[in-house]
């Protein structure tokens, strides 16, 4: 089963940027559609973004797009989200996660926690 | 809220049954396949149940799934105290082209 291993996390001002990464364990990771799932203190799941296997299609959850970007580096087996003109609801623990069969996520990160707090 | 409808609490005894319900509408549950996630506080979200009713690997066959129209349910027989977690159910949305998740239910064992 594919390991992922998200980092990049910290506290940030509203406003400012930060790119968080999630690193797999295989090089099937090439092969795979990614997600970044997040969860606010206290809250549930919300979708971020996915993108496809050859980063040819992209998708975004309302609440971010325009402001944040996903990417990937195969090469590195590594996935990135690009978060800019961050503002305090974008508080949350992100997790990647693979695409699996039936529209499911079926390997998650441990998540990286994200605090946006001046 | 949440686009998926979910109870946000359940409980039960030990060794008791219970069912977990999840809503949609006609772009998401009444498309596409549901999938359904173990959360325990502070680790990472686990794939239990894929294609409206498949179980992922090493999952207790105590988990089961189903699915109608634009509702799907969860249930979980024999309960056991390492069952207490948050429970979601999510799939894609046609609409929003993106994935949707229902609020998440937290799940008690008394």
């Amino acid at each position: 089963q594919l390991q992922l291993v998200e980092s990049g996390g910290g506290v940030v001002q509203p406003g400012r940027s930060l790119r968080i990464s999630c690193i797999a364990s295989e090089i099937t990771f090439r092969s795979y559609g990614m997600h970044w799932v997040r969860q606010a203190p206290g809250e549930g799941l919300e979708w971020v973004a996915y993108i496809s296997h050859e980063e040819s299609t992209k998708y975004y959850a309302d609440s971010v797009k325009g402001r944040f970007t996903v990417s990937r580096d195969n090469s590195k087996k590594t996935l990135f989200l690009q978060m800019d003109s961050l503002r305090p609801e974008d508080t949350a623990v992100y997790y990647c996660a693979k695409y699996g069969e039936g529209f499911s996520l079926d390997s998650w990160g441990q998540g990286t926690p994200v605090t946006v707090s001046s | 809220h949440s686009v998926l409808t979910q109870p946000p609490s359940m409980s039960a005894a030990p060794g008791q049954k219970v069912t977990i319900s999840c809503s949609g509408s006609s772009s998401n549950i009444g498309r596409k396949s549901v999938s359904w996630y173990q959360h325990f506080p502070g680790t990472a979200p686990k794939l239990i149940i894929y294609d409206d009713d498949d179980r992922a690997s090493d999952i207790s066959d105590r988990f089961s799934a189903s699915t109608s129209g634009t509702s799907a349910t969860l249930a979980i027989t024999g309960l056991q105290t390492g069952d207490e977690a948050d429970y979601y159910c999510g799939t894609w949305d046609s609409s929003r082209a993106g994935m949707v998740f229902g609020g998440g239910t937290k799940l008690t064992v008394l």
